[in-house]
């Protein structure tokens, strides 16, 4: 049973354009939300994370916004830049974060010049 | 920059060796976590640690995997007599209070089985 559901599994966008990535989650008791950015050859390193008592969140161009009652969540990264080209994961954990992590499956994105 | 350290970079075994795995956290780092990412994506939960104590294990697929966190040393985790479908990339992170605020990954160990 998957429990974080991701889409879509790539993604190309143009340089300054929007790159949006959607997760949904299926068990209630999660309560922390996180987003990770990997590159090749590297670990995920945390981008943004939200807690469900805000509906948005947001650091530079990066925006994750959270929608409760749909069990939903996406990442909008803004004025996407080639340097932004690597593997999103979304991910949800319980205990307010003091817990391990249940990762989406990723998406490839792919910010072209 | 303070790092995760996950030792080797690159590990190859036969079926049916021996496999192990280092991972040296941040120092002041209390809480220990290992992950396995494979079919090139997907992350699997295996074990973490407070300190030396065992914190969460419901991950491990205990007959063949053991992991260590001893004072003064490298975690460790094992794998013994490895299968095909142990190869994967193996990730530690750690974080000073426990919570994901705070986690940072290593660069993970590919392992290889062949």
């Amino acid at each position: 049973q998957q429990q974080v559901k991701q889409s879509p599994q790539s993604l190309i966008v143009q340089k300054g354009g929007i790159s949006i990535i959607n997760c949904a989650y299926e068990n209630t008791a999660f309560d922390y939300f996180p987003w990770y950015q990997q590159f090749p050859g590297k670990g995920p390193a945390l981008l943004i994370a939200i807690r469900p008592d805000v509906s948005e969140k947001k650091e530079g161009r990066f925006t994750i916004s959270f929608n409760k009652s749909a069990k939903q969540f996406s990442l909008h990264i803004m004025d996407s830049q080639p340097g932004d080209s690597a593997t999103y994961f979304c991910a949800a954990s319980m205990a307010w974060g003091y817990s391990t992590l249940t990762f989406g499956k990723g998406t490839m994105l792919l910010v072209s010049p | 920059g303070e790092e995760v350290a996950q030792t080797p970079k690159h590990l190859v075994r036969g079926e049916g060796q021996k496999a192990k795995l280092y991972c040296a956290p941040i120092k002041g780092h209390s809480y220990v976590f290992w992950y396995q990412q494979v079919l090139k994506n997907e992350f699997k939960f295996l074990i973490s640690f407070q300190n030396e104590n065992v914190f969460d294990e419901t991950g491990m697929p205990k007959e063949r995997f053991s992991a260590k966190c001893l004072p003064n040393s490298p975690c460790s985790l094992e794998i013994q007599a490895t299968k095909l479908e142990d190869s994967a990339v193996y990730f530690c992170a750690s974080s000073p209070r426990g919570d994901l605020d705070g986690y940072t990954f290593g660069s993970g160990t590919r392992l290889t089985v062949v």
